[in-house]
Order: C-alpha cells, then structure tokens, then sequence
C-alpha cells in the first residue's frame, strides 16, 4: 500500500470553478501537511502548510486536514487559467517528505 | 526568483558515460535532498544531505552518489548512465526545523 494516495485526474473546469483536489494517507504519524503547485517543465513551489487538523486559508486556497479520516483537501475558489498546473500533497515523515503522484488541473478559460 | 539552481536542465547522453547533475542554493539552508520524478509517479527520495559531509541515501535504490563539501552545493553523480536512470532529477532544500521545501527546475536526463 502506497502511504499516499492521491487520484492523478487530469481534471478540467470552466474559469471561476471551485476545484477540490484531495489525498488519502496511511501513516497515522505524518504530522505536517503540505501542497505543491507545478507548472510544466518547472519544479514544484510549495503552496500551503498545515500541521493538526482543521482548515488554513490564504487567498483563494484553503487546505484543509482531517487527521481522524487521513483525509486532506485543497479547495481552489474562483479558479483562474493560471491555476493550470500539477498539484501534489506531501507529508512530512522521519527523514523527508512524501508526495502522492500529483493531479493534473486544467482551468479553461 | 528561483535560489536554487540545476544544471544542465536538459542532458542527452550514452550508455556507459560518467554525468554529474549539478544543485546550488543560495539560502544558507542546511538540508538538500535529491528526489527522482516520473510522469505519473510520485516523487522518490533518492539521497539527502543534513549538512557539509552528512549524506544519507533515501527509500529509493539509487546507483548515483553525492557529495555536499560546501553548505550550498549538492551535485549527484552517475558513474555509469544506463537508459533506466531516464528520468527527471529534483533538488530540493529546506532550512532545519522546517518541513517546506525550496525546489530547483529539474535536470530531464536522457541516456540513449
């Protein structure tokens, strides 16, 4: 079993969407939560940081982490066609990070 | 602005060649960290450094080796490039306590 799990997509929506993009996880000692945005042929930027269950918002991003389920969430609003890119969510292990394999998002215009 | 940089970003090369990728930051930060990533798979760990000669190798079977002689600099070699090491190679870091890290733009390796 992977430790994270995260659904590839690729997932298109119309401008101004709200896009939801989500990963599972199995270790119940990941602590700190993160998200990466990546555009092509660039590396991935961290986005948002969560450590502990409950919602952070920053602008139009809001990450949100249900340790009960293993369950994390980022919630796109008013989606743009910069938004375009691959998203992947990370979880802090021992020695390093673990990522899913990241959702493709298309955000048409 | 990136602060932290790879080179090549693009390397075509044969069977058997020795290749070094190069990894420089810019942010005084202590930890560096190599990850391999695949279309569609997520990215592995392949070594990590926590400091100027601490290198440690990650979860994933690796062939290549690193050095980390200065704070900045984190290059990773090939002695011998077979067309399985065809992938893409990120350099990462991240300054001690934090769990974000800074990511360069990659090295896409190609061995023909």
């Amino acid at each position: 079993q992977k430790e994270v799990e995260q659904d590839p997509g690729p997932l298109s929506v119309p401008e101004g969407a709200i896009v939801s993009l989500n990963c599972t996880y199995s270790n119940s000692a990941f602590q700190y939560f993160m998200w990466y945005r990546q555009y092509s042929r660039k590396g991935p930027e961290l986005l948002m940081y969560t450590y502990s269950s409950g919602n952070k918002e920053d602008g139009r991003f809001t990450a949100q982490v249900d340790k009960s389920s293993k369950y994390i969430s980022l919630f796109i609003r008013d989606s743009q066609p910069s938004d375009s890119a691959t998203y992947l969510c990370a979880m802090s292990g021992a020695n390093n990070l673990f990522f899913g394999t990241g959702t493709r998002l298309t955000v048409i215009p | 602005e990136a602060d932290i940089y790879q080179t090549p970003r693009y390397l075509v090369i044969g069977t058997g060649k020795k290749i070094t990728l190069e990894c420089s930051q810019t942010m005084g930060h202590d930890k560096m960290y190599w990850y391999q990533q695949d279309p569609g798979m997520e990215l592995h760990l392949i070594h990590y450094s926590y400091g100027v000669n601490s290198t440690e190798k990650g979860d994933l079977s690796s062939e290549s080796t690193v050095s980390r002689i200065r704070t900045e600099h984190f290059p990773l070699t090939l002695e011998s490039a077979r067309p399985s090491h065809t992938s893409q190679y990120l350099c990462a870091s991240s300054p001690t306590g934090a769990y974000g890290y800074t990511f360069g733009s990659g090295t896409r390796l190609t061995v023909v």
